[in-house]
């Protein structure tokens, strides 16, 4: 079974704050995706990433960034933290960009930012 | 983004019923995928659909493709309380990036 971890289920930061979120998948995937879901939102595609070292940005990229430096590790980093960015936030990979290979999904990070 | 449709919003259904769901589209999709969330969780694949017409079931899950292949159906039969949840459908064109396009979600609640 295909396992996405995110490294926290909860947390809470301050207004400003650099806020880094980590997630990592066990089955050498390709591909690696954040987004938030938000109550009648739904899921957005903030970043995504099909191999180290590449990002592109998806639909609301602002104020967030992203660092791939292994294959198996997916930073989403808040660069200055804003009250907005309260939000459930989702790491998800899939397995390369050829292939339609579903996404699969972490537990998400429930960040509160005060 | 585009967004895929899917309502209504919520569905309540008595333990036992059978419920169906669908998902719409103005865009032609490769494949079609069926998530379920549980409260707190992120979403779990349920069903993986890649060929228009497909009908493929997985356990009480019954998804189908659709032939026009802008649209999706997931049927859930004798339902249990364990079936409460949101479920997505979401759409994917083959090498658009991998990227999906998600519908809003339609909650499920299930009186016992």
């Amino acid at each position: 079974d295909v396992k996405v971890t995110q490294s926290s289920r909860y947390l809470v930061k301050r207004t400003g704050e650099k806020v880094f979120l980590e997630c990592v998948q066990d089955m050498d995937h390709e591909n690696m995706f954040w987004y938030r879901q938000d109550p009648g939102l739904g899921l957005r595609l903030i970043y995504f990433s099909y191999d180290v070292k590449m990002k592109e940005k998806g639909d609301i990229p602002e104020g967030y960034s992203v660092s791939r430096e292994k294959k198996e590790r997916f930073s989403l980093i808040l660069e200055s933290a804003s009250t907005n960015q309260t939000s459930m936030y989702l790491c998800a990979s899939s397995q390369n960009r050829v292939w339609s290979q579903p996404q699969h999904f972490g537990d998400g990070t429930r960040l509160s930012i005060l | 983004g585009q967004q895929l449709n899917q309502s209504p919003q919520s569905m309540f259904i008595q333990e036992g019923e059978d419920v169906s769901m669908n998902c719409t589209s103005s865009s032609i999709f490769n494949t079609w995928l069926w998530y379920k969330q549980d409260p707190g969780e992120g979403p779990v694949l349920l069903i993986a659909l890649y060929k228009a017409g497909e009908l493929t079931s997985n356990g009480r899950l019954t998804a189908q493709f659709g032939i026009t292949r802008k649209d999706s159906f997931l049927n859930i039969s004798a339902s249990i309380p364990s079936d409460v949840g949101i479920y997505f459908c979401a759409g994917q064109l083959t090498g658009a990036n991998s990227k999906l396009t998600f519908g809003k979600g339609i909650t499920l609640s299930v009186r016992p």
